[in-house]
């Protein structure tokens, strides 16, 4: 069974970092585009970043460039978020989700992980 | 930037025909995707590609994407259907998602 389980979330204070990380079983993270979307608190949908299969091209929203970063480690099936100089609005339930493409530009998050909470506040 | 405008809300009956809509410039020319999310729970794929259906998602649900709307259609709507729905697109290297759409099934 394909499986996202994410895991890092907590409370940290304004200015402080973080590291998210997911879990994959059931396939292997260089066959397919990964992402983490974020969703604040009763509210949508927030794209934060994506990797492509073999870790060539990563994006970003501009709300999170320069701020955090997305990685792999393949040989444990694990996609990261290191989430930096966190600010207030950055408090939200972080997903990581599997694209149903290499590239993360053609297809969609088809699977997504059950979310970790990320709150800002001193 | 790129923006996705969807209706706050819908309402539908049981059984009936319900419609949510995606607008956004061009937005025929690009791929759109629909999410369907309970509260409480993660976001599951409802439609990708325009209107491909996700595994396992029942026929009622469909999609289609022309000029500047992409179109999110429940036939025979259920109970069960009620949740929020979002679309999404790529563009400039950037994943777009609308607003979201509260479906109440009265």
């Amino acid at each position: 069974e394909v499986q996202l389980l994410e895991s890092g979330g907590g409370l940290v204070q304004p200015g402080g970092s973080l590291r998210l990380s997911c879990a994959a079983s059931g396939f292997t993270l260089s066959s397919y585009a990964m992402g983490w979307v974020r969703q604040a608190p009763k509210k949508g949908l927030e794209w934060v970043s994506t990797v492509n299969s073999n870790g060539g091209s990563i994006y970003y929203a501009g709300s999170v460039k320069g701020r955090f970063t997305i990685s792999r480690d393949i040989s444990e099936n694990t996609l990261y978020l290191h989430l930096n100089s966190l600010r207030a609005e950055d408090t939200a339930v972080y997903f990581c989700a599997k694209d149903c493409s290499t590239t993360g530009t053609t297809c969609a998050f088809d699977i997504w992980g059950q979310g970790t909470m990320v709150a800002v506040s001193s | 930037s790129y923006e996705l405008t969807q209706p706050p809300s819908v309402s539908v009956s049981p059984g009936q025909t319900v419609s949510i809509t995606c607008s956004g410039d061009k937005l025929g020319d690009k791929y759109a995707s629909w999410y369907q999310q309970k509260p409480g729970q993660s976001p599951v794929l409802v439609i990708y590609q325009d209107k491909k259906r996700s595994s396992g998602l029942p026929e009622r649900f469909s999609g289609s994407n022309s000029g500047n709307t992409a179109t999110l259609t429940i036939s025979g709507t259920q109970a069960l259907d009620e949740a929020d729905y979002y679309c999404q697109t790529w563009d400039s290297s950037t994943v777009v998602f609308g607003g979201g759409t509260k479906l109440t099934v009265l």
